[in-house]
């Protein structure tokens, strides 16, 4: 198994333009996330879906969308690139909502905007 | 909501010395404590995880505590070796909600020292 893929690894966008993350997984989870991860920040969770076609807010969602059209992928949507969505970004799926249901995480795609 | 404060953001420890991680939490409803290890360039990772009706959980070189009463958790990790350096997460989950309702800590990036 591949786990979690996210493509791609790095991007440099400017203010204005439009771009998806990609987000794949093979391990055959209903629920994937997504998270972004700022120095001293921590991670804070974007979106979230619990399955094919549901999708949620998580705590930070404002400038983002995301779709779930199959239980593989997860991609995330940014409409206007700005400077404050500089960061980490990171694709998460689990078994369950459970949270004794660990996340697995991609390795992340480092995302500038200038 | 909940806020989960991780200290030190950064520690050094000579090779085969222990190493300590603390967090506090701030809701006493938080019954769930995973902590994460990442490697650079990597995603995330479980390594360790403790419920609230536990004290203690060891696996191997790493130990988790948990003292309810204060609101804080440890992460201590013996006999340290090369490829522990990596930055460590803490998080805390509410009782009754799942991941999506898990915060983080803000890391913290543990070198060691040959």
């Amino acid at each position: 198994n591949a786990g979690v893929t996210q493509t791609p690894k790095f991007r440099i966008l400017k203010i204005g333009q439009s771009m998806t993350l990609q987000c794949a997984q093979d391990m055959n989870h209903n629920y994937m996330y997504w998270y972004r991860q700022d120095p001293g920040m921590g991670l804070k969770l974007i979106y979230y879906s619990v399955g094919a076609g549901i999708t949620d807010k998580g705590e930070v969602p404002n400038g983002y969308n995301v779709s779930r059209s199959t239980t593989e992928d997860f991609p995330l949507r940014l409409e206007l690139a700005a400077p404050s969505q500089t960061s980490v970004y990171f694709c998460a799926s689990s078994y369950s909502l459970d949270e004794y249901s660990p996340l697995h995480f991609g390795n992340g795609t480092r995302l500038t905007v200038t | 909501g909940e806020n989960v404060e991780q200290h030190p953001s950064t520690l050094s420890v000579q090779e085969g010395d222990s190493a300590v991680i603390k967090c506090t939490y701030s809701d006493s409803a938080s019954n769930y404590f995973p902590w994460y290890k990442q490697e650079l360039g990597k995603g995330p990772q479980l390594i360790i995880d403790i419920r609230s009706n536990v004290g203690e959980k060891k696996d191997q070189r790493i130990a988790v505590t948990l003292n309810k009463t204060a609101k804080h958790f440890s992460l201590h990790i013996t006999e340290t070796q090369p490829e522990d350096s990596a930055v460590y997460f803490c998080a805390a989950s509410l009782r009754n909600f799942g991941n999506e309702k898990l915060t983080f800590g803000t890391g913290t990036r543990l070198t060691i020292i040959p």
